[in-house]
């Protein structure tokens, strides 16, 4: 069965520093896709970013990478740089291929607070 | 560039009432989805259909019917309307046919059941 967690419900970081938010997940599947969605106070989904189970290299784009590591099931989203409108709901994902084709599964979330 | 539309954008409904949640995309997505969303507890699949003409049960599809109508729409019924399925509810869609695809919401509607 697929499975994404995230432990950290809340996270703070300082504006302008680095903050990594957690993401496990758990698939028997060899191939699969990572991403990450934010979710400002608005409520629209944003897709910030993806990874491939095949993937050498981590995704990056622009202040947002994605530290991936395969033998551990984790896929962490780093962002650099903390912004004010950073603020918002972070949400991992996973994808992977079942009977009735391709689904994406949601972890319950990270909210972070970004600190002026 | 209306990307998923998705109505009616609010509802409030009384416990055993009906209703169909409506989504459309127009980016020639074969995949589209149903979440549910409750505080605390992400988004949730309901429903998915793969491509024109299938559909398949996602993590919660009890309490809910669909319909794939054509390659652009896909509705979300609620036969029999209850308390635990006031939610936001989000329609989504992506390229079907691998694990690239990310998904392209609606904005979401907000069901309340008395």
């Amino acid at each position: 069965a697929q499975k994404i967690t995230q432990t950290q419900p809340g996270m703070f970081v300082q504006e302008k520093e680095a903050v990594t938010l957690d993401c496990t997940y758990d698939t028997s599947d060899p191939s699969y896709g990572l991403f990450w969605y934010k979710q400002p106070s608005s409520g629209e989904m944003i897709f910030l970013i993806y990874q491939g189970s095949y993937d050498q290299q981590n995704a990056t784009e622009g202040r947002y990478s994605l530290n991936f590591q395969k033998a551990r099931k984790s896929a962490n989203l780093v962002i650099s740089a903390s912004q004010l409108g950073d603020s918002a709901m972070y949400f991992c994902a996973m994808r992977e291929h079942n009977t009735g084709g391709f689904k994406t599964i949601f972890g319950a979330g990270t909210r972070l607070f970004v600190k002026a | 560039n209306a990307g998923v539309t998705q109505t009616p954008k609010f509802q409030v409904l009384k416990t055993g009432q009906s209703m169909t949640l409506q989504c459309a995309q127009d980016m020639n997505h074969n995949s589209m989805y149903w979440y549910r969303q409750d505080p605390g507890m992400g988004l949730r699949l309901i429903y998915y259909s793969a491509s024109e003409g299938t559909t398949d049960k996602g993590e919660v599809p009890n309490g809910y019917n669909v319909s794939r109508l054509n390659k652009r729409e896909f509705s979300l019924r609620l036969e029999s309307a209850a308390p635990s399925q006031t939610s936001v509810y989000f329609c989504a869609s992506s390229e079907g046919r691998r694990e690239a695809g990310e998904l392209f919401f609606g904005e979401g509607s907000r069901l309340t059941v008395l």
